[in-house]
């Protein structure tokens, strides 16, 4: 049974370019959420997305954008990166009809801004 | 809102030795409360959860806490830590129900001598 599954694992972006990160959920579950972890850091919620529609947004500006696919997939893109925006981005798994939010990490993936 | 404080950044403890980890949390009713650890370059393994019912929680790695509702605490033990145990190790609360969010503290990093 695999994990949550994100790709690339590495990548390297130049100030005002555009990024797209990919999510595989964990095997049966529904909802996808993103959180940025930027170096010496917690984990900082981006948003969480159900059904396909983004359900919950934390303070992140519309720079910050996700789709979700019919497969439960997600993507997150960065438009017109900063500098600041270099971190390891995570992608967690739920199943949201579950009465507990257990949600599974996967390995991120690690973002450079130039 | 709900937020987490995670007082202690770096410690230090001999292999062998008793371990505890802080972790205070503010929210407004009895939140459900996670311990995560992060090895260099890796994702986030859940350690433990406590949603309700008894407040000595075990998890995995011969980890437990205590979830004190009068101190708005939820510290991580450990009786005898090794030296695989070395990483950093992040409190979250998240709210009751299904798949919400998480907000993590800044995590608290354990090295151990051997």
């Amino acid at each position: 049974d695999a994990g949550v599954t994100q790709s690339p694992t590495h990548l390297i972006k130049t100030r005002g370019q555009q990024v797209t990160l990919r999510c595989s959920p964990k095997s049966g579950h529904d909802t996808v959420s993103w959180y940025q972890q930027a170096l010496g850091q917690g984990p900082q919620f981006i948003f969480q997305y159900y059904e396909e529609e983004e359900r919950q947004r934390g303070n992140f500006p519309d720079r910050f954008s996700g789709h979700q696919f019919p497969n439960y997939s997600s993507e997150l893109n960065v438009n017109a990166l900063l500098l600041g925006d270099s971190a390891l981005y995570l992608c967690a798994s739920s199943l949201r009809s579950l009465a507990y939010n257990e949600q599974f990490f996967g390995p991120g993936t690690r973002l450079t801004v130039l | 809102a709900q937020s987490v404080t995670q007082p202690d950044i770096h410690i230090t403890v001999s292999e062998g030795a008793s371990l505890e980890l802080r972790c205070n949390y503010s929210y407004g009713a009895t939140p459900y409360l996670f311990w995560y650890v992060q090895s260099p370059g890796q994702g986030l393994q859940l350690l433990l959860k406590y949603f309700s019912g008894d407040t000595l929680v075990q998890g995995i790695k011969g980890f437990e806490a205590e979830f004190k509702r009068s101190q708005s605490s939820f510290n991580l033990r450990k009786p005898s830590v090794h030296w695989s145990d070395a990483a950093e190790y992040f409190c979250a609360v998240g709210a009751p129900g299904t798949a919400s969010k998480l907000t993590f503290g800044t995590g608290t990093r354990l090295q151990v001598t051997l």
